[in-house]
């Protein structure tokens, strides 16, 4: 089992649709997690980051943490065709961050 | 202005030949990473730094070595260089502030996009 698990997608949705991103972890003890957009050729980019259970909005991003479920999601609001990108979901461990392999997000105008 | 530098942007070279990719950050932190990427596939750790004289090599082995002789500065090189060193490299730099909850927010370079023929 991997220890940052994300469906590699690719995640089709349409122009305006909210886009969901979902990101599973392993290690109990992570306490930082964080959100990338890489677009082809470039690149990661962080986007969004959160520390403690529930939501946290930055804009059109929404990043949700559920520690007990040791699961992590993004949602995209309002989805553009430039959003599309892979997303790649990292979670921290002993002050290296794990990635998650990604997951690839289409928005069709 | 803040910022995580990597030099060159591109570079092929052929077999054989000693290469030093350059990674600079003026962003004040403490800890720097290279990554290894090829194309559409999952970043690998190659080596990372906590500071000054302290190198680790990361999860994915690799026949290349890395420096850390000032805080800012972080080069990784390759004595000899093969084809299947052909990949995107990417350094990223983290920690600020010790303690502070966005001390392991990790911030990346360009990249260097290394082709060996």
């Amino acid at each position: 089992q991997k220890e940052v698990e994300q469906n590699s997608g690719p995640l089709s949705v349409p122009e305006g649709a909210i886009a969901s991103l979902n990101c599973t972890y392993s290690d109990r003890v992570s306490q930082s997690f964080f959100w990338y957009r890489q677009y082809s050729g470039k690149s990661p980019e962080l986007i969004m980051s959160i520390y403690s259970n529930g939501d946290k909005e930055d804009g059109r991003f929404t990043a949700q943490l559920n520690k007990a479920s040791q699961y992590v999601s993004l949602l995209i609001r309002d989805s553009q065709p430039s959003d599309s990108a892979t997303y790649l979901c990292a979670v921290d461990s002993s002050y290296k961050l794990i990635f998650g392999s990604g997951t690839r997000l289409l928005v069709r105008p | 202005e803040a910022d995580i530098y990597q030099t060159p942007r591109y570079l092929v070279i052929g077999t054989g030949k000693k290469i030093t990719l350059e990674c600079s950050q003026t962003m004040g932190h403490d800890k720097m990473y290279w990554y290894q990427q090829d194309p559409g596939m999952e970043l690998h750790l190659i080596h990372y730094s906590y500071g000054v004289n302290s190198t680790e090599k990361g999860d994915l082995s690799s026949e290349s070595t890395v420096s850390r002789i000032r805080t800012e500065h972080f080069p990784l090189t390759l004595e000899s260089a093969r084809p299947s060193h052909t990949s995107q490299y990417l350094c990223a730099s983290s920690g600020l502030t010790p303690g502070d909850s966005s001390y392991n927010e990790q911030f990346f370079g360009p990249g260097t996009r290394l082709t060996v023929l």
